[in-house]
């Protein structure tokens, strides 16, 4: 089975406080995503990778930044948390398969920023 | 206009109903579908892709109509355990291009 890891379930953070949410997946899939998942707004892409060091924005990209320098790996970051970002926060991973990309998804982070 | 739109419910329907969610997508040029269970608190799991012809996965039947742009997912004989948020999911272009729909919640009553 293929299994994508987020390291923090939950997290709760201040106002100004740089925020690590990493991912880890095992199935040497190229691609991976991380999503925030909000009442409402479903889930929305905010950066994708398609490779190692490789990155695209997605679409609410403003406030955060991403890292893949191994493939297994895409960590998210928040320089400046912001009460704004509190949300549930999903990381995915897929091959590229034209036609597929079929996503698996990670536990979820749920972020608190006070 | 949201790029994915779905009839948010709730729907409470009891245990043996049958049951249909639509999704519309607005890009036409849309290439792959996809329907997505999500348990509260949980992450989405695949439940089923949907092809053009229409595919069925035991009592879940998943159609797409490319002319008025549309996929439905049916559950047929509902169980207590398919109360869950659906989502559609549609797919355009490259892999970034995969836009979710909102969720259409499901709660079955005994």
């Amino acid at each position: 089975d293929v299994k994508v890891t987020q390291s923090s379930r939950y997290l709760v953070k201040r106002t100004g406080e740089k925020v690590f949410l990493e991912c880890v997946q095992d199935m040497d899939h190229e691609n991976m995503f991380w999503y925030r998942q909000d009442p409402g707004l479903g889930l929305r892409l905010i950066y994708f990778s398609y490779d190692v060091k490789m990155k695209e924005k997605g679409d609410i990209p403003e406030g955060y930044s991403v890292s893949r320098e191994k493939k297994e790996r895409f960590s998210l970051i928040l320089e400046s948390a912001s009460t704004n970002q509190t949300s549930m926060y999903l990381c995915a991973s897929s091959f590229e398969v034209p036609g597929a990309n079929v996503l698996t998804f990670g536990a979820g982070s749920r972020l608190t920023v006070l | 206009r949201k790029e994915v739109e779905q009839d948010p419910g709730p729907f409470n329907v009891p245990e043996g109903a049958t049951v249909a969610f639509n999704c519309t997508y607005s890009n036409s040029a849309s290439q792959s579908f996809f329907w997505y269970r999500q348990d509260c608190r949980k992450e989405p799991k695949l439940l089923m892709s949907v092809y053009s012809s229409g595919n069925e996965d035991g009592r879940f039947t998943a159609q797409l109509n490319r002319a008025s742009q549309y996929i439905s997912l049916l559950i047929r004989d509902s169980k207590l355990s398919d109360s869950a948020t659906y989502l559609c999911v549609v797919k355009s272009g490259s892999a970034s291009k995969i836009i979710f729909g909102s969720g259409t919640r499901l709660s079955i009553r005994p």
